[in-house]
């Protein structure tokens, strides 16, 4: 059950759009639909950004945005404004009935 | 207001027990799968185990199977994890996290590995001699 990976860290200034990528094996992210995003701000528990690769919960600002290709995930935040920035983590499910987190990018908004 | 509302955790020694309860409102606890997800100090979130709605399936990271219990209680609208045999390593804010459904009627779905919308506020278990 390795985390899926998800770079470090991002930044971008407001208005810019940015992309976090969440990339796993074809036995966990790549070969499933079920890939959700995270966002946490410190201190908060996690929130819902977007669900089965593509869809966004009601009242999540469709500046957010997921796709998916091969076994790489991303999550795109375009006109990027100050309270975008926290962690985002992306999760799926595996072929072992269990579902993995990625690491974590944390998004620094210039 | 949909809302989850952890409790029980709290500092017990190495190879101890502990018990957390989630209490949900706001929705129909029965239809909905529940997860465990946890997260240790300055670390990342990590899944811990899933239940389906009825209670009758469950789930676990290779991490805690063999230690850790998920049940529910329908009747009661709460989540429980029952945690045996604690180790250092799972020292961590615990939170219980309601998934998302899909269809209606005969195909109606939640399973525990759809979005997780709803988050309780975590409840802290700290494993220390």
């Amino acid at each position: 059950q390795s985390a899926l990976t998800q770079p470090a860290s991002v930044s971008g200034s407001p208005g810019q759009s940015i992309t976090i990528s969440c990339t796993g094996t074809s036995s966990d992210g790549g070969g499933y639909n079920y890939v959700s995003w995270y966002q946490q701000h410190p201190g908060k528990a996690p929130k819902l950004m977007i669900y089965d690769v593509s869809y966004r919960p009601s009242g999540v600002p469709d500046r957010f945005s997921g796709s998916k290709s091969g076994n790489t995930a991303s999550l795109t935040i375009s006109g990027l404004q100050a309270e975008d920035e926290a962690d985002y983590y992306c999760s799926s499910y595996t072929s072992t009935n269990t579902v993995v987190f990625g690491g974590g990018t944390k998004l620094t908004v210039l | 207001e949909v809302q989850l509302l952890e409790s029980g955790g709290g500092l017990v020694q190495p190879g101890g027990s502990l018990r957390l309860s989630c209490a949900a409102s706001g929705f129909t606890f029965t239809t909905y799968a529940m997860s465990w997800v946890r997260q240790a100090p300055g670390k990342g979130l990590k899944w811990v185990s899933g239940i389906s709605a009825g209670g009758g399936s469950t789930y676990y990271a290779d991490s805690v199977k063999g230690r850790f219990t998920i049940s529910r209680d329908n009747s009661k609208n709460t989540l429980y994890l029952q945690m045996n045999s604690l180790r250092a390593d799972d020292t961590a804010v615990y939170y219980c996290a309601k998934a998302q459904s899909s269809g209606s009627g005969s195909y109606y779905r939640s399973f525990y590995y759809y979005g997780m919308d709803v988050w309780g506020q975590g409840t802290t278990v700290t494993v220390s001699s």
